[in-house]
């Protein structure tokens, strides 16, 4: 299981507070990604950083915010402004291209009451 | 926009039956197409891809197909076992960073 980690497994969380997930890999991967998962929804894309200093929106960013400082690290921000954040949320990493197999985080359950 | 639709939603086999999952993707651009399995409480693992150039691909008991033509690929699982019970999640992706996953399909094997 090593390779990619999150942390912390569950958070919890007040409305109206900002919290940042964790994402650490040591696979070398240059592409690093952020999923949210609900039930009966499959992944959905939040942002995207295929190199350090760059990332992109995906499908569901509103409310969201990351930084890719170092080549390791993709930490999320779940800001007050996303109206739903209570979720399941994976991290990934691929190799350069992205046309190949994604490693998965064990990922985060975020509760925000 | 990009879009994988996948059916069923939920599948409940009997143990040492087949089954079958079926995904269509609306990017003709789309030229690899993995499946993940997530076990409950687990994360997302690659168990088989496939790429635009081939049809078929097959590994021990599970096989995908691919139609390009009519933009339908399908997970085959033979002979399956409780331990097959799990999510399973097709994706497709055009080259680039961004790949689409579909729903997801809860399967079942009862013993």
């Amino acid at each position: 299981d090593g390779g990619i980690t999150q942390s912390p497994k569950y958070l919890f969380r007040k409305e109206g507070q900002n919290v940042t997930l964790s994402c650490e890999q040591n696979l070398n991967h240059d592409a690093m990604y952020w999923y949210r998962q609900d039930p009966g929804q499959g992944l959905r894309l939040i942002y995207y950083s295929q190199i350090v200093n760059d990332f992109q929106k995906g499908d569901i960013a509103e409310g969201y915010s990351v930084s890719r400082e170092k080549k390791e690290s993709f930490p999320l921000t779940v800001t007050s402004a996303q109206k739903n954040p209570t979720a399941f949320y994976l991290c990934a990493s691929s190799s350069t291209g992205g046309k190949g197999e994604q490693y998965f985080g064990p990922g985060t359950r975020l509760t925000v009451t | 926009g990009e879009n994988v639709e996948q059916h069923p939603s939920t599948l409940s086999v009997q143990e040492g039956d087949s089954a079958v999952i079926k995904c269509t993707y609306s990017d003709s651009a789309s030229n690899y197409f993995p499946w993940y399995k997530q076990e409950l409480g687990k994360r997302p693992q690659l168990i088989i891809d496939i790429r635009s150039n081939v049809g078929e691909k097959k590994d021990q008991r599970i096989a995908v197909t691919l139609n390009k033509t009519a933009k339908h690929f399908s997970l085959h699982i033979t002979e399956t076992q409780p331990e097959d019970s799990a999510v399973y999640f097709c994706a497709a992706n055009t080259g680039g960073f961004k790949t689409i996953f579909g729903a997801g399909t809860r399967l079942f094997v009862k013993a």
